[in-house]
């Protein structure tokens, strides 16, 4: 069964600090796998999308890293900033007959505070 | 980029009558729309797959009779919920495919029943 483990659950830092938030996935075969941030009573915004080939990829202050082999992926926030607080969701993408099928992380709420 | 502009963002309504959620892509044809539903803290469920002029897909355990899903052009999708009762109550997400990998999201809507 495809499954998408996000840890911690939630997590709270104080401005300015750093995190790295989890994910562990049990998806086949893969495709891709993507971050996204979902505001509260928003829908996602997408930060990062990794393919097989990709160890790294950043987008601003996202630094999103893959491990294909050990099915890991990782989201490093540098420099938090308060509008950082949001739900950050995993996504990994497998390929199927029709096209993809989205695997849903239930995300990690983060808390930045002064 | 790929935007997908949904309507309303939040709506109130009394147990027994229907509402209908829009979701428009703005700029790029949506052929597939993707309905998600998501309760508080946890991962966004999908419910259906709509096509353009074809019927919509429908996940086990979601009644289609109770969630009408039209996707009558490529720019525009609505999920109508049926004679709705508290229990439907939660956020509405749709999304469509965009780019290589991408998947664009609208930005919710919150159902209230009462």
């Amino acid at each position: 069964k495809n499954q998408v483990e996000q840890s911690p659950q939630s997590l709270i830092i104080l401005e300015g600090k750093n995190c790295t938030l989890q994910c562990n996935y049990t998806v086949s075969p893969f495709s891709n796998l993507r971050w996204y941030k979902q505001d509260t009573g928003r829908g996602p915004v997408s930060l990062t999308i990794m393919t097989f080939s990709e160890n790294t990829k950043s987008n601003g202050r996202y630094t999103a890293t893959l491990d294909a082999d050990t099915k890991q992926s990782s989201l490093h926030i540098t420099a938090s900033q308060l509008s950082d607080s949001a739900s950050y969701i995993c996504v990994v993408s497998a390929r199927v007959n029709s096209g993809y099928a989205l695997n849903f992380g239930k995300g990690t709420s983060l808390l930045v505070t002064p | 980029g790929a935007v997908v502009s949904q309507h309303p963002s939040r709506v109130i309504c009394k147990s027994g009558t229907s509402v209908k959620i829009e979701c428009r892509s703005l700029d790029f044809q949506a052929t597939t729309m993707f309905w998600y539903r998501q309760f508080p803290k946890q991962s966004l469920m999908l419910m259906a797959t709509s096509n353009e002029g074809s019927k919509a897909t429908y996940e086990q355990g979601v009644e289609k009779d109770k969630f009408l899903i039209n996707h009558a052009s490529l720019t525009l999708s609505t999920l109508t919920v049926t004679s709705a009762h508290p229990e439907d109550s939660s956020f509405y997400i749709c999304s469509a495919p965009a780019g290589t990998y991408g998947y664009t999201f609208g930005s919710g809507t919150r159902l209230t029943v009462v």
